[in-house]
């Protein structure tokens, strides 16, 4: 079963910082927070990863509270082309992800 | 990123018949891959993590008899669904877990429609 959740939809204006937040309150001291997206009809784009400490790369940057219990993914321009759902995922130590219902983000003219 | 590619991307089949699907870790190997599939507006669910050279793992309600699993080499695990019926119509997703370990690869999917 999943272990996050996550508001069911967004909307960001177009050049807007987008912030996505992703509760998951019953982690587990060495599980791994994992961000990807989907769009429409795709496979799954990997986004972001992080355990402790904040992380940044080219996409995005992950915040997790210090209690890690929840974190925020920030895209920090968005664009027309980051609209689709964006899902929090807590990996379990056997590497399994298991989907919760995701964000639907839409990012708007 | 590295990449994982299905084959194939989309197929039609009648009711009664057996579809293999194909997933490939194409730049890098892969011991373990993971099947899921996903109906229209739903989220991803997770239905057997494939280990290279032994028995795959199903998640619970997973009939391991009609999902068939192989995965016998580094690069490619290939699910069959046996006996397909329209309620197996669905998009199939695959993934890849990284040497590392630290990431999975997902592929771009099948589209599996049972007329």
């Amino acid at each position: 079963d999943a272990k996050t959740t996550q508001p069911t939809s967004m909307d960001c204006a177009e050049g807007r910082a987008a912030n996505l937040p992703c509760n998951h309150s019953t982690i587990s001291g060495n599980e791994y927070v994992y961000w990807y997206r989907q769009i429409h009809s795709q496979g799954p784009q990997y986004i972001i990863h992080g355990l402790k400490n904040n992380e940044t790369n080219e996409m995005a940057s992950l915040i997790i509270t210090e209690d890690r219990k929840s974190s925020t993914l920030i895209l920090p321009h968005a664009t027309l082309r980051d609209t689709a759902v964006y899902y929090c995922i807590v990996r379990l130590p056997g590497n399994q992800f298991y989907f919760g219902t995701g964000t639907s983000l839409t990012v708007i003219p | 990123g590295a990449v994982v590619s299905q084959h194939p991307s989309w197929v039609i089949c009648k009711s009664g018949t057996s579809v293999k699907i194909e997933c490939r870790s194409l730049d890098f190997q892969a011991t373990t891959m993971f099947w899921y599939r996903q109906f229209p507006k739903q989220s991803l669910m997770l239905m057997a993590t494939s280990n290279e050279g032994s028995k795959a793992t199903y998640e619970q309600g997973v009939e391991k008899d009609k999902f068939l699993i192989n995965h016998a080499s580094l690069t490619l695990s290939t699910l069959t669904v046996t006996s397909a019926h329209p309620e197996d119509s669905s998009f199939y997703i695959c993934s890849a877990r990284d040497p590392s370990g630290n990431e999975q690869f997902f592929g771009p999917g099948t589209r599996l429609t049972v007329l």
